[in-house]
């Protein structure tokens, strides 16, 4: 099946800076991907839907100039988060749909532990 | 907007028996497709079956099948000679047909221990 990956798969960092995450899709290309953050013992949170060659797509409440997304290519998309706070800590999963076969399927990323300090 | 809910947030089963976790969903959508993901310790999320809203026969996938009654919107998960590495966090989710690619709704989860 397709893989995607994450990286990297845990990360500390001090408070005020900024951290970035990368997301691929390893065997198949991506024009949509999905940044999800996720809570101990809790759902996935969609954050945003990464588009190809265009502006992310927020959701309500998340703020789009902390969360900096770009989807540059048919296999990456990166999240970065700006000016970290502690609050900022969290589980970070991405996901991604292949696109050449159109299967309603969507592979995830293992996931990525931010911890601020 | 459409919405998941999952009723169970824990569940225990003894190993080699069954365990059924529920979920429920509301839609005014008629096409649509339904599926359960297995996060494991590790928070690796995995697909464990799909089920597409046209289709009639329940989706089965080894020891797990569901129950899927779309009039009631309720989408159960049955799994059969439980083992051990059965246990982890289930989500129900769901997403619409209409778009390709589109965002899934997840349930709150069902935390589900297998004892031995």
């Amino acid at each position: 099946g397709a893989v995607v990956s994450q990286h990297p798969s845990w990360v500390i960092c001090k408070s005020g800076t900024s951290v970035k995450i990368e997301c691929r899709s390893l065997d198949f290309q991506a024009t949509t991907m999905f940044w999800y953050r996720q809570f101990p013992k809790q759902s996935l949170m969609l954050m945003a839907t990464s588009n190809e060659g265009s502006k992310a797509t927020y959701e309500q409440g998340v703020e789009k100039d902390k969360f900096l997304i770009n989807h540059a290519s048919l296999t990456l998309s990166t999240l970065t988060v700006t000016s970290a706070h502690p609050e900022d800590s969290s589980f970070y999963i991405c996901s991604a749909w292949e696109t050449a076969v159109l299967t309603d399927t969507q592979y995830f990323g293992p996931g990525t532990r931010l911890t601020v300090l | 907007a459409q919405t998941v809910t999952q009723s169970q947030p824990e569940m225990s089963v003894q190993e080699a028996e069954t365990v059924t976790l529920s979920c429920t969903y509301d839609t005014s959508e008629s096409d649509y497709y339904l599926f359960w993901y297995k996060q494991p310790p590790s928070r690796q999320m995995i697909l464990v079956i799909r089920q597409e809203a046209y289709k009639q026969q329940n989706a089965t996938e080894n020891r797990f099948s569901v129950n899927f009654q779309k009039a009631a919107k309720s989408f159960s998960l049955k799994i059969s000679d439980s083992q051990l590495g059965d246990a982890a966090m289930y989500f129900c989710a769901y997403r619409s047909a209409s778009t390709n690619a589109g965002k899934s709704t997840f349930g709150d989860g069902t935390t589900l221990t297998v004892k031995p």
